[in-house]
Order: structure tokens, then sequence, then C-alpha cells
């Protein structure tokens, strides 16, 4: 296993488009979580999967913002009408529910907005 | 809630200690963490630390815990150039939360 792959890793897009991003997480992993980094800061969470089902949701979390793991594998996190504030790195981890909680995460991927 | 804070930036010679420090304000916190992240590289796990210990070694790596204080340290003895990285402190309030929760990151500088 090669580890956490995300995909896209830089998208550019205009206001109001709508962006897909795709975590592939470390297969025998059953937990999957986004998180998002600006600059200068550390990442925020979004919100996490055990298996296919989302557990937790960050308030901050805009109804233009969905996520979905329908197999239990892969993760989809999809931004409606984007918004330059929405421009961040959107990070994805994986582990497994019996652990000590570490994460394994990707490389991210670097959103802008224009 | 939870809040993690960390200094900013640090800058050592190479050979020498660094001590990067973080605060948190969530007592219940028990898994705490120090992932670092390169440029260009996603966050990695470094070392971790559950509340009932007061320190953990890792070869150069030594963890202190202070928990009446809410007060974690990450000690980095013999710095090399390769330690240059952003260094985060995150926590959770036991292993298997779903969220955590992590400070702004410490930049590490380390000059030859």
């Amino acid at each position: 296993d090669t580890g956490v792959s995300q995909n896209p890793r830089h998208k550019i897009t205009k206001r109001g488009q709508n962006v897909t991003f795709r975590c592939d997480p470390i297969s025998e992993h059953n937990r999957l979580y986004w998180y998002r980094q600006t600059l200068g800061q550390g990442p925020e969470f979004l919100t996490y999967f055990q298996n296919e089902a989302q557990l937790e949701k960050s308030r901050l979390l805009s109804d233009r913002f969905s996520a979905e793991r329908p197999k239990g594998s892969f993760s989809t996190l999809e931004i409606q009408r984007t918004e330059q504030g929405d421009s961040a790195m959107y990070l994805c981890a994986s582990s497994f529910e019996d652990s000590t909680g570490e994460l394994f995460f990707g490389e991210g991927s670097r959103l802008t907005v224009l | 809630g939870e809040d993690v804070e960390q200094s900013l930036f640090l800058s050592v010679r190479e050979g020498d200690s660094s001590v990067i420090n973080c605060t948190y304000t969530d007592s219940s916190s028990t898994y705490l963490y120090w992932y670092k992240q390169e440029p260009g590289a996603g966050l990695q796990l470094l070392t971790y630390i559950f509340s009932n210990m007061d320190m953990k070694q890792d070869q150069r790596l030594t963890v202190l815990l202070n928990k009446k204080d809410k007060h974690l340290s990450l000690r980095i003895a013999d710095t090399q150039t390769g330690d240059s990285a952003i260094y985060f402190c995150a926590e959770k309030y036991r292993a298997n939360a779903g969220k955590s929760t992590f400070g702004d990151g410490t930049t590490l500088t380390v000059k030859p």
C-alpha cells in the first residue's frame, strides 16, 4: 500500500463552480477524515467516516460542502458554488478504529478559487 | 471547547536541542500527538503520549506532559537541518474519538 492518495493535487476554479476531490485511504483503515488547512494554520476538522457511515460533521461545515464514502473505501468531498474563502488545502486522513488515534495523511488537494 | 496553542516560530543551530511547546484547554484530552509537516508533504505522526504518562522518549525525541498546567513539549536532541519543518500539536479526548484538534504549528528552522 502506498499510503493515502488524494486527487487532484491542485484545482483552480472560478467562483461559483463546483469542485470534487477524491481520497483513497490506506486499504485496511476503516476510518476516513477530511480536514481543511489554510496558510499559517493547523488542520481544521471537517468530517469523518467509519466505514460508509458519516459519524461527525463540523458545525463550521457549510451546506455547500458534502462528503460521501459510498462503499466504505474511497471518499469524495464536493464543494458547490465555490467562494474565494474556500481556497485552502483539503487534507484527507485515514486510521484504524482500534488504534492509538494516529492519523495517516495524504498530501492534500489545494483549491484556488478565483 | 477545545483549543490548542503553540508558538509560531523557533530557530536553532544545528546540533543544539529544540524545544517546542504546546498548551491545550480541554482537561479531558487523553491522547496528545506531535505531527511533522515538511514542505509539499502531508502531516506525519512523530510521537504521541497518553494522559496517564508524564514523559515519553523515542530516540532523539522526548515528550513531556504537565497535566496540571495542560502543557505539552517536544524536545528534539541534536537537531539536524532535516528537522526543519512545521510541528503540530494535536489532542483527542479519547483514542477512538473522531475529531483531532490541531494547533497552528511551530515552524522550526535549523541553521547550519
